[in-house]
């Protein structure tokens, strides 16, 4: 079983549409989970972390987080072409502080 | 531009060249990463190290060698790789607080090798 799981799309939505982007994890003592965005050929870079169980928003972005389910997802509302990218979903170890499971990605597209 | 810089950004060597990649991180962090991106792949963590001891190296081929003088400077020796090593190796850095929640990774810009 993969530690973290992301539908790899490709994702494409009209600009102005909701994205969402889902994540699943294996680890039940994983604490800490993150959402990066990475434009093609350019490395990740972070949008959004989480900790807590619940919704955690950031402007366009909304970040949601179910530990029962095992389940972390990112919502960007009113999408734009520049959000399109491959998004990221990492979740720690926990059983070790600091190291991190990432997904494969998936690649969103939003076309004008 | 980020905290975190890598240099040489492109490389290409043969199977026999031996060469260096440096990361330098700004954010006064005390932990730093190697990963590697290959297409298709989940980003594989290489090496950690904090204040300057390596704390993990998952299973990495001998072939690669890291080294950490400092809490602000990382290096990975390169040296009689194969053409599947060719991949983006990225270099992170987080400030790791013993018994805390975990810290976000900050990236570079990344080093894009191919070996022929």
């Amino acid at each position: 079983q993969k530690e973290v799981e992301q539908n790899s799309g490709p994702l494409s939505v009209p600009e102005g549409a909701i994205a969402s982007l889902n994540c699943t994890y294996s680890d039940r003592g994983s604490q800490s989970f993150f959402w990066y965005r990475q434009y093609s050929g350019k490395s990740p870079e972070l949008i959004m972390s989480i900790y807590s169980n619940g919704d955690k928003e950031d402007g366009r972005f909304t970040a949601q987080l179910n530990k029962a389910s095992q389940y972390v997802s990112l919502l960007i509302r009113d999408s734009q072409p520049s959000d399109s990218a491959t998004y990221l979903c990492a979740v720690d170890r926990g059983s070790t502080l600091g190291r991190l499971y990432f997904g494969r990605g998936t690649q969103l597209t939003v076309w004008p | 531009e980020t905290g975190v810089t890598q240099t040489p950004r492109h490389l290409v060597m043969g199977m026999t060249n031996k060469k260096s990649l440096k990361c330098e991180q700004h954010l006064g962090h005390n932990a730093m990463y190697w990963y590697k991106q290959s297409a298709k792949k989940p980003l594989e963590l290489m090496f950690v190290y904090n204040f300057k001891e390596q704390t993990e190296n998952n299973s990495v081929p001998s072939r690669f060698s890291p080294e950490c003088p400092n809490s602000s400077h990382l290096f990975l020796h390169l040296h009689t790789l194969q053409p599947e090593d060719s991949a983006l190796y990225l270099c992170a850095s987080s400030q790791d607080v013993a018994g805390e929640s975990t810290d976000t990774q900050y990236f570079g810009p990344g080093t894009r090798l191919t070996v022929l």
